[in-house]
């Protein structure tokens, strides 16, 4: 147990379907993040969230569509995927302000699209 | 920008011989580096990390790694392998002159460990 609990840990959705990812975190820190890992290139970086604030968007497809209401939680709104977004998506924290710390790391969600 | 490059896809030992992990990095100001490692459908798990100091750092289960700034490169190492240390390997580096914290990963290596 990392601290970082994401839900669900598998999802599977058809191209037409709007589903949401969440990420929750008891570390007390401020800084989250999103990740996508595939077989084709493991762990790209989509969003980082610092204070709330997003601070990094990496030419993501706006069909993801994230949101972070606090310092605790985050979430990965999903719409009209495609079967090339199937991946394994990581969320992870750490303390803004101290580029020197660790991430720490949830289980991730597994999506399939269908 | 910062990069990570892991010039392996896959590295096999045999149990009880050392092993290494390679890793260079690309940075525009000071690196910040870490190592991860993934077990089948588990999330990363932080191993050790690099901030400034002495140039070989230990970490979790036994693992090391050593950073060369001439070289730009945080090898990790073990000085006996395990077959439970079979598992994906990610190096990864922040970079001192970014303020939006990225945290960049190497494309991974597979480590297998045979009995």
């Amino acid at each position: 147990e990392t601290g970082v609990t994401q839900t669900p840990r598998h999802l599977v959705m058809g191209m037409t379907n709007k589903k949401s990812l969440k990420c929750e975190q008891h570390l007390g820190h401020n800084a989250m993040y999103w990740y996508k890992q595939s077989a084709k290139k493991p762990l790209e970086l989509m969003f980082v969230y610092s204070l709330e604030e997003r601070v990094e968007n990496n030419s993501v497809p706006s069909r993801f569509s994230p949101e972070c209401p606090n310092s605790s939680h985050l979430f990965l709104h999903l719409h009209t995927l495609q079967p090339e977004d199937s991946a394994l998506y990581l969320c992870a924290s750490s303390q803004s302000g101290q580029p020197n710390t660790e991430a720490f790391f949830g289980q991730g969600t597994r999506l399939t699209v269908v | 920008a910062q990069s990570v490059a892991q010039p392996e896809d896959q590295v096999n030992v045999a149990e009880g011989n050392p092993l290494t992990v390679k890793c260079t990095y690309s940075v525009s100001g000071n690196p910040y580096l870490f190592w991860y490692v993934q077990y089948p459908n588990r999330g990363l798990q932080f191993l050790l990390k690099y901030i400034t100091g002495d140039n070989l750092v230990k970490g979790s289960y036994g693992f090391e790694a050593e950073f060369n700034k001439s070289q730009t490169s945080f090898h990790l190492k073990k000085p006996s392998a395990l077959v439970s240390d079979s598992a994906l390997y990610f190096c990864a580096v922040r970079d001192s002159m970014d303020s939006s914290y990225k945290l960049i990963f190497g494309s991974g290596t597979r480590l297998l460990v045979r009995p």
